[in-house]
């Protein structure tokens, strides 16, 4: 079965660091795309940006360049979503996803449970 | 960055009865459209890619339609598991993956 399958939920204090992550299996892990999703409570989806496990280039929409670093390791299958310093703000429900690698199949076919994440002193 | 916009923000809908959901790109994505449905407390799923292709599995009763800018997404009768959200998403501007502010379907 093909699936993402993410870290537990988290409590952070304002300030701290975290890193979440996102495992990958029944499907070769270096040829698709992981995206990372910010849902807001009770709002919608936001893009934060991509990678390709493969050779780890990453792309990050410019909402979210330079607060968060995509990071993924490909002998482990997992791909990872950290934050240097937490804000209040970064209270979220995060998931991952993944996407195919071409012009016109880039939209998110499987997605992971979600991780949330609450700061909050 | 292109944006999409979805409408109406809610649908009130009669189980039964068709729902139409609209979403429009400020610039075209071509066919590069996909929706997804969240239901309370799970992860998105793809229904719609391509603008019309239904993904594995989803039933014949959604559809969908558009290209350009225009999109619609079509629920012929509407099932007592389909009221959820609805997201558009373009994927033509890559990287950048902009979602629709997504059409709530509720029950009438």
């Amino acid at each position: 079965e093909v699936q993402l399958v993410q870290s537990g939920a988290e409590v952070k204090k304002p300030g701290e660091s975290l890193k979440i992550s996102c495992k990958g299996s029944g499907y070769s892990f270096t040829s698709y795309w992981i995206g990372w999703v910010r849902q807001m409570p009770g709002k919608g989806l936001e893009w934060m940006g991509i990678i390709y496990p493969g050779d780890s280039d990453t792309r990050y929409s410019p909402s979210f360049q330079g607060q968060v670093t995509i990071s993924a390791d490909k002998s482990i299958s997992t791909a990872y979503l950290q934050w240097s310093s937490l804000k209040a703000s970064d209270t979220a429900m995060y998931y991952c996803a993944r996407h195919r690698d071409g012009y016109n199949v880039r939209y998110f076919d499987i997605w992971g449970q979600g991780t949330m994440v609450t700061v909050s002193s | 960055e292109i944006v999409m916009t979805q409408s109406p923000a809610t649908l009130s809908v009669s189980p039964g009865e068709r729902a139409t959901l609209s979403c429009r790109a400020s610039q075209s994505v071509s066919s590069n459209l996909a929706w997804y449905q969240q239901k309370p407390g799970q992860a998105p799923r793809l229904l719609i890619y391509g603008a019309s292709t239904r993904a594995t599995g989803i039933p014949a009763r959604f559809s969908g339609s558009g290209s350009g800018t225009e999109f619609t997404l079509t629920i012929s009768s509407l099932q007592s598991e389909d009221f959820a959200v609805y997201y558009c998403q373009q994927y033509n501007n890559w990287p950048s993956l902009t979602f629709g502010g997504g059409t709530k379907v509720e029950i009438k």
